[in-house]
């Protein structure tokens, strides 16, 4: 089945603890995004990637990292979270085809940081 | 900075009736505009737009796009209880998926 995967699901950590959210598709995808979803600010773009060793800033950056070492995982890095990054977070992957095909989106991963 | 914005932000309609929903943009680099729908968990593509004019069409859903007003609409016809749910308009800037998503529509829709 053609999906986008993201673990963990849920996770509750504390402020400066270091943690990965990975994500990983199985159709062969060029392109990657992050993004945090967060109440009456919508979708927000963290971090995209066009291939492998390939990555760019969205729109809200700071705060986190992004690898692209093999096409299939895009891993979310928080070097040192912070309860502001306490989000909904979703990656997304898309093909680069024509003309702009739309991105399939993983299930979320809920992140609590106290 | 990139903008989308959309409108209203929350509509309570009953079932069958038609709605519409709007979402204007001003970006740097327009590549193209893209619907999606989003329930209780990841978004779902509805519908992706490049050309003014050209309208989208999937059973009661439709969609169209206006370039030189910068704007589209997503309708919705004879709607259903499980139309409800919050609808994203975005556009792609970047050509390689740098998007900017508006802050969605709040549908509900009541028996």
């Amino acid at each position: 089945e053609a999906q986008v995967t993201q673990n963990p699901r849920y996770l509750i950590t504390v402020t400066g603890k270091k943690l990965t959210v990975t994500c990983s598709q199985n159709m062969n995808h060029e392109y990657m995004s992050w993004y945090r979803q967060d109440p009456g600010l919508g979708l927000r773009q963290i971090y995209y990637s066009m291939n492998v060793e390939v990555t760019d800033k969205g729109d809200v950056p700071e705060g986190y990292k992004v690898s692209r070492k093999e096409k299939r995982n895009f891993p979310l890095i928080l070097e040192s979270p912070s309860p502001n990054q306490t989000s909904l977070y979703f990656c997304a992957s898309s093909y680069r085809g024509q003309p702009y095909n739309e991105q399939f989106f993983g299930p979320g991963t809920r992140l609590t940081v106290l | 900075e990139d903008k989308v914005v959309q409108s209203p932000l929350s509509l309570v309609v009953h079932e069958g009736d038609t709605v519409t929903l709007n979402c204007s943009y001003e970006v740097t680099n327009f590549r193209s505009l893209l619907w999606y729908k989003q329930e209780k968990k990841a978004p779902t593509f509805l519908f992706m737009l490049t050309s003014s004019g050209i309208e989208k069409k999937s059973g009661r859903l439709s969609s169209i796009l206006d370039k030189k007003e910068l704007f589209s609409i997503l309708n919705i016809t004879a709607t259903q209880t499980g139309d409800s749910a919050v609808y994203l308009c975005a556009v792609d800037t970047g050509g390689y998926q740098k998007v900017t998503f508006g802050i969605g529509t709040k549908l509900q829709v009541i028996p």
